[in-house]
This record gives structure tokens, sequence and C-alpha cells, in this order.
């Protein structure tokens, strides 16, 4: 149980373009979903807090117009990268809180999705 | 605010050795800690978690950690290493009483296994 999904799990697209990333919680119920930003041998960095039915809570230095989150329903959160450009490629990992029981307090993460901009 | 420090950006160890890979932590609050494991272009998998209970906790693959509150400490140790235990290992931190349940993560041990 507690899979969590990413699609897709690779893009390649030209400079000026968007993206759209999905991340589904497969067999239980998100109200929060996390957004990571992984750089090549280096930690993950938190982008932004993904909330069901509400905007999403961005880390400072995070562009809110130019990553776009949204959490339409409680297994499903996307994140929109707009008008991209070579040095938003990057490693992206969403990451979904259990709902509870033996799991609490657990993240689930998807298997991430490697973007590359031209 | 929450941080955690991992000691060693890369490890080494022969087959067979000793895996003890370093964290410490900084929590205002009773923490929740976690290690993480990546593989190459791979999400994270969970390989153990202290939620404030036994202080030494078990996970999988052979690994284990031990929580020591007067050392702000939570390393990780694996008696005997395998080739497949090479990857990336992040340790993270939690708040126990945030509703959010954010993670904020070390900065990464390469671990590699010489055979």
């Amino acid at each position: 149980g507690a899979v969590v999904s990413q699609h897709p799990s690779w893009v390649i697209c030209k400079s000026g373009t968007s993206v759209k990333i999905e991340c589904r919680s497969l067999d239980f119920q998100a109200t929060t979903m996390f957004w990571y930003r992984q750089f090549p041998k280096q930690s993950l960095m938190l982008m932004a807090t993904s909330n069901e039915g509400s905007k999403a809570t961005y880390e400072q230095g995070v562009e809110k117009d130019k990553f776009l989150i949204n959490h339409a329903s409680l297994t499903l959160s996307t994140l929109t990268v707009t008008s991209a450009h070579p040095e938003d490629s990057s490693f992206y990992i969403c990451s979904a809180n259990s709902p509870g029981g033996p799991s609490y307090n657990e993240q689930f993460f998807g298997p991430g999705t490697r973007l590359t901009v031209l | 605010a929450q941080s955690v420090t991992q000691l060693g950006s890369h490890v080494s160890v022969s087959e067979g050795a000793l895996v003890l890979l370093r964290c410490n932590y900084s929590s205002s609050v009773p923490p929740y800690l976690f290690w993480y494991v990546q593989y190459p272009n791979q999400g994270l998998q969970l390989l153990l978690k202290y939620t404030s209970a036994a202080t030494l906790v078990k996970g999988i693959n052979g690994f284990e950690a031990e929580f020591k509150k007067s050392e702000t400490s939570f390393h990780l140790t694996k008696p005997s290493a395998h080739m497949s235990d090479a990857a990336e290992y992040f340790c993270a931190v939690s708040d126990s009483s945030g509703s959010a349940r954010q993670l904020t993560f070390g900065s990464g041990t390469q671990l590699t296994v010489l055979p």
C-alpha cells in the first residue's frame, strides 16, 4: 500500500514551453502532497506544499507563477513548469503524507520526473 | 526550526564491512527521524523511522539506527555491506507536532561498496 506515482518519468521540452507533471496517490487519499526539486548530486529541496482544495504554500525563493501547483482531488496534484528554461532542468519528486495508522507521519515518494529543457 | 547534518558526503566500505552513516539533528520539539535511500534516477525509499517509540530502530535490508537524544544523533548502521547497498542515503527530520509533517533533509551521503 501507500504507492505514489509520477507521470511522466522523463520529459524533454523546448525552451519557452510549459510542462505538466502529475503526482498520484494510487491507494490512499492524500490531503497534503509535497513537491521537491533535486539537482545532480544534491539533496532534495522542498518547493511547495500542495493542499487539496486550497492554494499551495511555496517555499521562499520559489516563483509561484513559474511553478504552478494544482491539487484538485485527494489523489492528484500537478506541477506545471511554465515557460521552461534550461535552468529549470532538474529532477522533480513528489511525495504524499500517509493517511494515518502505522504509517502516520510518513511521506511516500514518487519515482521522480527528469525534466530536460533544451 | 529543524535541521539535519550528515557528516561525510562520501563513504566507501568494503563488501562485508560495517556501514556507518552519520546524522545529527537539531529540533526544538521532539523529532521524528527518517533514513531514506535513493538509487540513481529514482525516488526515495524509506529505510527506517524513529517516532518516539524504541530508540533502536530496525529497518529494511538489514539497516538499523539508534536515536540518541543526548548526542542529538541518529546514525545509520549495517553490520555487513553488500554491493547492492551502494546508493545515496538521506537523513530527514520532521516536526512531530506539525500538521503538515514537512521533512527537512540532510545533504546526503553517497555510499560506495568496494568488492
